[in-house]
């Protein structure tokens, strides 16, 4: 495909269940980015991928996230003992090089519903 | 840290009129990046429009232009010939510049404009 795949596209996961959120990055994209979005709300920077190196995971909201890309191309976002306050859309977006004033390419998102 | 504050929840046009959406933002940075992205229901986020800070012209796209004043921290986004397409949610986002480090890459967004366009 041309632009950048996320799957599940909506998840519902019920309080305690651990999910696992998939990202297919444009091939060739050297960086990855997570952000999560509220209903109603701008985007929040998660974490950030140079190829399969995490070199920042500063928006990460706590330990029971995680994220990897360890081969540099797919990345897969997992969210353990999930929480109400965890649902949001999960937006993934690369880039071709390292970021900066290169466009980031976003996703469709993946709409996760904890009840 | 970076913020950017969208202070319009909502605006509405006419078809083939013009709108102006406003962004302000706060930083301690000198060179960085601006950015308006375009979030059309249920469809993707896609970019609209850029600005370097260095560049004291104004960024144009098409219908697309921006009002960049530095000093003020001011980004503002006006679409002319406004179109039924246009109708979407609009995030200003800020990015500070440089190679490596934290920060590098990393949007900070505003809460977003819904832009509805009338017919």
């Amino acid at each position: 495909g041309a632009g950048v795949s996320q799957s599940p596209r909506y998840k519902v996961a019920k309080r305690g269940q651990d999910v696992a959120l998939r990202c297919d990055p444009i091939s060739g994209h050297v960086s990855l980015f997570w952000y999560q979005q509220a209903l109603g709300q701008g985007p929040e920077f998660l974490t950030y991928f140079q190829n399969e190196a995490q070199l920042d995971k500063s928006g990460l909201p706590s330990d029971r996230f995680f994220a990897e890309r360890p081969e540099g191309s797919v990345s897969t976002l997992k969210i353990q003992r999930t929480q109400q306050e965890d649902s949001a859309v999960y937006l993934c977006a690369s880039s071709p090089r390292l970021a900066g004033f290169n466009e980031q390419f976003f996703g469709p998102g993946t709409r996760l519903t904890v009840l | 840290a970076q913020t950017v504050t969208q202070s319009q929840p909502e605006m509405s046009v006419q078809e083939a009129e013009t709108v102006t959406l406003s962004c302000t933002y706060d930083t301690s940075e000198n060179n960085y990046y601006l950015f308006w992205y375009k979030q059309p229901p249920s469809r993707q986020m896609i970019l609209v429009i850029r600005q370097e800070a260095y560049k004291q012209q104004n960024a144009t796209e098409n219908r697309f232009s921006v009002n960049f004043q530095k000093a003020a921290k001011s980004f503002s986004l006006k679409i002319s010939d406004s179109q039924l397409g246009d109708t979407a949610m609009y995030f200003c986002a800020f990015m500070k510049h440089g190679a490596g480090g934290t920060s590098y890459g990393k949007l900070t967004f505003g809460q977003g404009t819904i832009l509805t366009v009338h017919p």
